[in-house]
């Protein structure tokens, strides 16, 4: 079936200091979506990218996704604490089934 | 702002007991799901449902688990013989449907099997 597969698992940034996560499928995907869960929190929606090469900004977050559909980054600017929690990127199917990465967890130094 | 809602917050079982988790989702999305997460752990896909039917599952959901939509409002999941494995975060997420496919995701209940 299809795997989704993100790394690093852990970021430990320095307040200031800029960072990319990054996601690769098994397969080809329909869309590539980004979630943001805080510590005790749950998972909300960030971002969908459906374009191959497509590229979209969120202030200090770039999101892109591959050419070929199949992997996605995720990079943060200037990092805040605010950015504290742990990201998760989920691979879109045509059927509306998201199978979700295994997350990157970010902890900033201040 | 419609949101996802799902009780309890926190519910503490018997290893063997049955437990009901329930969700509300938004009344105009199509498609329900649950996952789960294990502490510290990915979000893992259980089961997808769409037009009173379950569309897919995955291999966590094996034959102690079941769904019910049963009035149109509320989707359940009901684990019937809890194992202390099954202690995790359970998240209900719907999506309306179209170009969008936003998840939208419940605050989770917490279970823990004793």
């Amino acid at each position: 079936g299809q795997q989704v597969m993100q790394i690093p698992q852990y970021q430990h940034v320095q307040e200031g200091e800029d960072f990319t996560t990054y996601c690769n499928s098994s397969t080809t995907l329909s869309n590539i979506q980004w979630y943001k869960q805080r510590p005790g929190g749950h998972p909300v929606f960030l971002i969908q990218l459906v374009k191959s090469g497509e590229v979209k900004k969120q202030k200090r977050l770039t999101f892109q996704f591959g050419e070929a559909k199949k992997n996605s980054s995720l990079h943060i600017t200037a990092t805040q604490t605010t950015d504290v929690g742990t990201y998760f990127c989920a691979g879109g199917r045509e059927d509306y089934k998201l199978s979700f990465g295994a997350g990157t967890t970010v902890t900033v130094r201040a | 702002e419609p949101e996802v809602t799902q009780t309890p917050s926190h519910q503490v079982t018997q290893m063997g007991q049955e437990v009901i988790l329930r969700c509300v989702p938004i009344s105009n999305h199509l498609y329900f799901y649950w996952y789960r997460q294990i502490l510290g752990q990915k979000v893992e896909f259980l089961v997808s449902f769409y037009n009173n039917e379950i569309s897919e599952k995955s291999e966590i959901f094996d034959d102690q688990f079941s769904v019910e939509r049963p009035d149109g409002s509320n989707f359940t999941l009901k684990i019937r013989s809890t194992k202390l494995e099954d202690s995790a975060m359970y998240f209900c997420a719907s999506i309306f449907r179209g170009k969008n496919t936003e998840a939208f995701f419940g605050q989770g209940t917490r279970l823990t099997v004793v």
